[in-house]
Formats: structure tokens, sequence, C-alpha cells
């Protein structure tokens, strides 16, 4: 079935550095990929919708300068999280659909960031 | 407006047979989605309907109303591993994603 690849799974880094988050459908092709993020026993929570060649559609409340989101081919697109602060502490998942319609959303294994 | 509605947490029984139910209203309807997610890792996808009637697929079903706007995943033969929160999505005329916030099922031995 489809993959998608999310790297890294997890990572630490400190306060007002930059992270980079990447999202790689592996055997087809993603013209959307979704980022979501997830508190502790929470729900997820969509950050912004990327369409390849496109800027990115970010939902209300989320600050697009901080989390970069670039979608440069079909198969990857990559979340920045800028000038990183301990509340930016989540799950970070991403989600890609293939170009036929009505087929299943796709998860990666999600990226748990913790910043120090 | 759009709602998803799912109990927020169920308790089973190893072995046994449960019904997690799913109520929705979309502007416009293209399908619904029933996902599973265990705690701290991403969600894995179970089944979509977008016809009314069940689809089986192994231990799991999943069933759509659309005329009733009623959704529900049927989980046979329960195992340990079964624990873990079960999302209900559907997608609106837009092929907007409408998350449910999940329903915890919790297994006993």
């Amino acid at each position: 079935g489809a993959v998608v690849s999310q790297h890294p799974s997890r990572v630490i880094c400190k306060s007002g550095t930059s992270v980079k988050i990447e999202c790689r459908s592996l055997d087809f092709q993603a013209t959307t990929m979704f980022w979501y993020r997830q508190f502790p026993k929470q729900s997820l929570m969509l950050m912004a919708t990327s369409n390849e060649g496109s800027k990115a559609t970010y939902e209300q409340g989320v600050e697009k300068d901080k989390f970069l989101i670039n979608h440069a081919s079909l198969t990857l697109s990559t979340l920045t999280v800028t000038s990183a602060h301990p509340e930016d502490s989540s799950f970070y998942i991403c989600s890609a659909r293939e170009l036929r319609e009505n087929e299943p959303l796709h998860f990666g294994n999600g990226t748990r960031l913790t910043v120090t | 407006g759009q709602n998803i509605d799912q109990p927020t947490e169920m308790t089973a029984t190893e072995g046994a047979i449960v019904q997690i139910n799913c109520t929705y209203q979309t502007s416009g309807f293209n399908g619904l989605f029933w996902y599973q997610q265990h705690a701290g890792e991403a969600p894995t996808f179970l089944s979509y309907n977008v016809l009314d009637g069940l689809e089986e697929k192994g231990r799991f079903s999943s069933f759509l109303s659309r005329s009733k706007g009623y959704s529900y995943l049927l989980l046979k033969e329960l195992q340990m591993k079964d624990s873990a929160s079960y999302l209900c999505v559907t997608m609106d005329s837009n092929y907007q994603l409408i998350w449910g916030a999940g329903t915890k099922l919790i297994i006993k031995p």
C-alpha cells in the first residue's frame, strides 16, 4: 500500500533554532499534503494544507512565518519550525493524498519535537 | 455547520465485539474514513465508505448510512492490541476533511 515517510522521527533542539521536518510519499504522487500537530491526549489539529507548486493554506491561528511549508514536488513537502520555543514542543504529523479522488489519506509516522 | 460526533471512550472485553458509532453533518459528502491511532503514534487507515452498506475487512467492518448521516466501526474478536483511539473522518463536497475527536477504546482481559 501507499507509504508516507516522515523524517526525523524525533528531534530535540534548543530554543531559538529552526527545525525542518520532511514528508515524502514513497510510491505515489501527492498533489496535496497536510500538516498536523497533536498535543498529548488531544485530537489532531490541522495546521496547513500544502499543494504542490503553490503556497500553503494555513488554518486560523497558525503563524505562517513561524511554520514554513514548502511543497516543491509531488512527492515531497517540508515543514520548518523557525525560531522554535518550548511551547512548539509537540507531535507533528504529515499526511498525503493520492492524485485519484476519494483515495484515503496516508500518514507519516510523525515527528516528536522537543524544544529545550 | 459541519460536525462529527462519536463517543469519547468505550470499554470492552478481550475476545468480544464492539461497535463504535459516528454521526456526522457535512456540507456535501465525499466519503467517510475510520482511522486507528495508538498513543504517541500517527493514525493508520482502517476503512473508507462512500456508498451505503457494510464493508468487511478481516476483524474490522465499517457501515455507512448516508441518509442518516451515520457510520459505525465494528471490531470483532477483540485483542489487547486493539486498545487505541478510533477516529471518524468525513470528506465534504470540497474534499476537506472533518475530524471527529476520536473514541478511546479500552480492552480489558
